[in-house]
């Protein structure tokens, strides 16, 4: 399979605790985003790389929220001490230009 | 910040019949695209246009970029169980030099009855 994976597929944590997630993106695409989806609303975008740059980050990545792409290939999205409000299901798109195709999502829960 | 409203926000028909759903935003788009999404997985990619005016066909998907680059609608013809799902109109906008982000609207969830 050469579409985008992302793992681990569901996590469930306690609220205070560090969580990471693992994308990759389907090869040679050189744009990869991250977006989060909450019950009944569309994905709304987090965060951007053009290979390991992060160009832009949106005003609902708080402080707590850290994403890296240190090769240009794979990226990490990180929480730390997560909130119940960070309950959601995130996606990670890439694209070698205009369409993004997105992977299975991660859904975390915070209890 | 732009938003998309999508309509109807949910449809249940009949094996067979034809749906249609549109999206109407308040900024103008350079490229609209359509996702289906069905639960617990990630969007599917179904059409993308880039130029207003652009009627595009994907199978019984048909789905056209307004003139005025505001709106996008997506008709589904003679609808069969798979197309159950929650269908998402998104713009994108430009955000860095070269990057872009989605701009997605609330959703259309379909039900078909057989």
């Amino acid at each position: 399979d050469t579409g985008v994976s992302q793992n681990p597929r569901h996590k469930i944590t306690k609220r205070g605790q560090n969580v990471t997630f693992r994308c990759d993106p389907i090869s040679e695409h050189n744009r990869l985003y991250w977006y989060r989806q909450t019950l009944g609303q569309g994905p709304e975008f987090l965060t951007y790389f053009q290979n390991e740059a992060q160009l832009e980050k949106s005003r609902l990545l708080s402080d707590r929220f850290s994403a890296e792409r240190p090769k240009g290939s794979f990226s990490t999205l990180e929480i730390q001490r997560t909130e119940q409000g960070d309950s959601a299901m995130y996606l990670c798109a890439s694209s070698p230009s205009g369409e993004q195709f997105f992977g299975p999502g991660t859904r975390l829960t915070v209890l | 910040g732009q938003q998309l409203n999508q309509s109807p926000q949910s449809m249940f028909i009949q094996e067979g019949e034809d749906v249609s759903m549109n999206c109407t935003s308040s900024s103008i788009f350079n490229t609209w695209l359509w996702y289906k999404q069905d639960p617990g997985e990630g969007p599917v990619l179904l059409i993308a246009l880039y130029k207003a005016g652009e009627l595009t066909s994907n199978g019984r998907l048909t789905a056209q970029f307004g003139i005025t680059r505001k709106d996008s609608f997506l008709n589904i013809s003679a609808s069969i169980p798979s197309d159950v799902g929650i269908y998402f109109c998104a713009g994108q906008r430009t955000i860095n030099q070269a990057g872009t982000a989605l701009i997605f609207g609330k959703g259309t969830t379909l039900s078909v009855s057989s």
